[in-house]
């Protein structure tokens, strides 16, 4: 079945550091990845997608994630955090042919980000 | 308005209540899908509607969970004789065309359902 996993439940870092989050999925067919991003009290917002193409692609708000079809993987990254990045991210998959008859997204558990100023 | 509302924003409940969570999806938008996001987990699909059309509903957990769009916009979900269980963030989600395309979607604040 298809599954996404994140690693990180929580990860605490001060501003200005570096970010690295995981993601790995388990589906050896074509997909589409996306990160999307919740906010405290807020909805699930997009930050970036990959449906083809450049493996590296970049998001709102300096983030970045990198496709390694190799790995399974769609780490997230941003190089120079902000307090104002203090959320939860959530990695998500859309398989091709959908394993169910809408295409819908496969969520990540979300990590937890603390940005401390 | 501009995006996914979803009402009521917080709902709690009687064991064995029935309840009824709405979702206005954004004007125009053919696809709405339902998710369920229990604490501490990501969200997971429910069902899918394209237009009034229940494509897929794989993801309801029993029979007493059931969705309609009887016109095409705004959605229902409706839980009957609730369970502790149930107990989680409902997410409605929309975009713009059917299934085969790969248009984001859009997500609602969802509402939280507690049951007591």
């Amino acid at each position: 079945a298809q599954s996404v996993s994140q690693h990180n439940h929580h990860v605490i870092l001060s501003e200005a550091a570096s970010l690295e989050l995981g993601c790995n999925y388990s589906y050896g067919g074509t997909v589409n990845l996306f990160w999307y991003v919740q906010y405290p009290g807020q909805h699930l917002q997009l930050l970036l997608k990959y449906f083809s193409g450049d493996p590296l692609v970049k998001g709102i708000k300096g983030f970045e994630a990198e496709f390694i079809k190799s790995k399974f993987s769609f780490n997230l990254r941003k190089p120079s955090v902000q307090w104002s990045d203090t959320a939860e991210y959530f990695c998500a998959v859309i398989v091709y042919p959908h394993q169910t008859g809408a295409n819908n997204l496969f969520f990540g558990t979300g990590t937890r980000l603390t940005v401390i100023p | 308005g501009a995006g996914v509302s979803q009402s009521p924003r917080y709902k709690v409940a009687k064991r064995g209540q029935d309840v009824a969570l709405r979702c206005d999806p954004i004007s125009g938008h053919v696809s709405l899908f339902w998710y369920q996001q229990a604490l501490g987990q990501g969200p997971e699909f429910l069902t899918y509607f394209q237009n009034e059309a229940q494509l897929d509903k794989s993801g309801l957990p029993s029979d007493r969970f059931f969705a309609e769009r009887p016109e095409g916009s705004v959605s229902t979900l409706k839980i009957q004789r609730t369970q502790q269980e149930d107990s989680a963030v409902y997410l409605c989600a929309s975009s713009l065309v059917g299934r085969a395309s790969n248009q984001p979607q859009h997500f609602g604040d969802g509402t939280r359902l507690s049951i007591l």
